[in-house]
């Protein structure tokens, strides 16, 4: 079946340093790609999407392309701050809008 | 406007009792999900809905678990004669309907602790 694997955490950066958190996704079909973040004590949000390969999300200076050929979607930021110390989740979702989650990765961000 | 909202936030319940959970989701959204994250872990499909069509239940654990929903509003998760391995966040979502481009809108969650 359909699933996501993303890097193990926590990542300690530390302020403005650059971040990559790597997803890779097993699917059948043409899934779209999210990054959903739960920031301490908040619930889970989207951070960014794509619906179809090549595309790029982008949102607060994250970034992730859909790479097709790789099966990818790997999240990067140029610059991190504090304020993004957060567990970010990658997933796809088929048809129905069903999430599949990745394990989620930690982000912990020190000045 | 409200977002997604559940309740009770903590339940700490004894092993074998039944729980329900509750979810509201946003006013107009058709389609509605549970999701479960055990500690440590990502999260779980458990069950969806979408409008008056048969839920998908592909992703309920046990039969210990079951899911309504009253039309296009609340829905309730309830898990019968809990377990220790019960233990664990319900999340609720919500999407105004599904096309697989949609963004799932989250509730805050239900932390459940089974003693």
């Amino acid at each position: 079946g359909d699933s996501v694997t993303q890097m193990e955490g926590p990542v300690t950066l530390s302020e403005e340093a650059f971040l990559t958190i790597n997803c890779t996704y097993t699917a059948t079909g043409y899934p779209s790609l999210f990054w959903y973040v739960q920031y301490p004590g908040e619930g889970l949000q989207l951070l960014l999407k794509a619906t179809k390969a090549d595309d790029k999300g982008s949102n607060k200076g994250f970034e992730a392309t859909y790479r097709k050929e790789t099966t990818s979607f790997h999240l990067e930021k140029g610059s991190v701050q504090v304020s993004d110390s957060a567990v970010y989740f990658c997933a796809l979702s088929d048809n129905t809008d069903k999430l599949i989650f990745g394990t989620g990765t930690r982000l912990q961000v020190f000045p | 406007g409200a977002g997604v909202s559940q309740s009770p936030s903590n339940k700490v319940t004894e092993k074998g009792k039944d729980v329900e959970l509750r979810c509201d989701p946003i006013s107009g959204h058709t389609a509605l999900y549970w999701y479960r994250q055990r500690l440590g872990q990502g999260l779980e499909f458990l069950i969806y809905f979408q409008g008056n069509s048969a839920p998908d239940k592909s992703g309920l654990p046990s039969d210990r678990f079951s899911a309504e929903r009253t039309g296009e509003s609340v829905s309730t998760l309830t898990i019968q004669r809990t377990q220790q391995e019960d233990s664990a966040v319900y999340l609720c979502a919500s999407s105004p309907a599904p096309t697989g481009r949609e963004t799932q809108y989250f509730g805050p969650g239900t932390r459940l602790l089974v003693l």
